[in-house]
């Protein structure tokens, strides 16, 4: 199956709750990449975590990766309605190739 | 800064006619960008990497001969999809990473090229 595989497909939440997705994958990486994508619009850096790098913080935004697990975390703290969006994980292998998760679907009911 | 720009945002055209996507980046230098594709509520396929001055390197099961990729300078990558056929309707997205940056890693992506062949 493919590379960067994202759960859950779709998870919805109410303003305030915190927000959990997760990313799997099946080879060794450089880096894995978390994006975020509106509706019918193009992708949106989020956060950048190394293969040597356990946790990363960025604003309300936490991602973990367990490289013995090959899998990562995304979590956003105190969600918005304006954080309703489709989320990516993608991982960084050689030759710069990113490799894109299936995405999580996140609404946030105000 | 790192903005990178696709020309047009959409496009409709008949099958049997190619059409071009123009991805630039506007405020800084590419050697390398990529070119996705992405069909409603998937995700994002790699289609091919586009290095300035030489040719592309295509991903396994995408035709060459058509997309057409050309990556003339540092800041212009262009994709033509020849012949279009309505399988080929899909939102083509393109990145771009800054060469000189010490984010090398991050890539930086365009708004998307809707494209829809009747």
């Amino acid at each position: 199956s493919q590379q960067g595989e994202e759960d859950p497909q779709a998870l919805s939440i109410q303003e305030g709750e915190n927000a959990t997705m997760n990313c799997s994958y099946k080879t060794s990486i450089n880096n894995l990449q978390w994006y975020r994508q509106n509706s019918g619009r193009g992708l949106v850096h989020l956060i950048l975590i190394r293969s040597n790098e356990r946790e990363k913080h960025s604003g309300r935004l936490r991602v973990t990766l367990d490289t013995s697990k090959k899998s990562s975390s995304l979590l956003i703290t105190a969600s918005r309605a304006a954080d309703t969006a489709s989320y990516f994980c993608a991982t960084e292998t050689s030759g710069s190739r990113l490799t894109f998760g299936e995405g999580t679907q996140l609404t946030v009911n105000p | 800064g790192a903005v990178v720009s696709q020309h047009p945002s959409w496009v409709i055209c008949k099958s049997g006619t190619s059409v071009k996507i123009e991805c630039r980046s506007l405020d800084f230098q590419a050697t390398t960008m990529f070119w996705y594709r992405q069909f409603p509520k998937q995700s994002l396929m790699l289609m091919a990497t586009s290095n300035e001055g030489s040719k592309a390197t295509y991903e396994q099961g995408v035709e060459k001969d058509k997309f057409l990729i050309n990556h003339a300078s540092l800041t212009l990558s262009t994709l033509t999809v020849t012949s279009a056929h309505p399988e080929d309707s899909s939102f083509y997205i393109c990145s771009a990473r800054d060469l000189f940056t010490v984010s090398q890693e991050t890539q930086y992506f365009g708004p998307g090229t809707r494209l829809l062949v009747l």
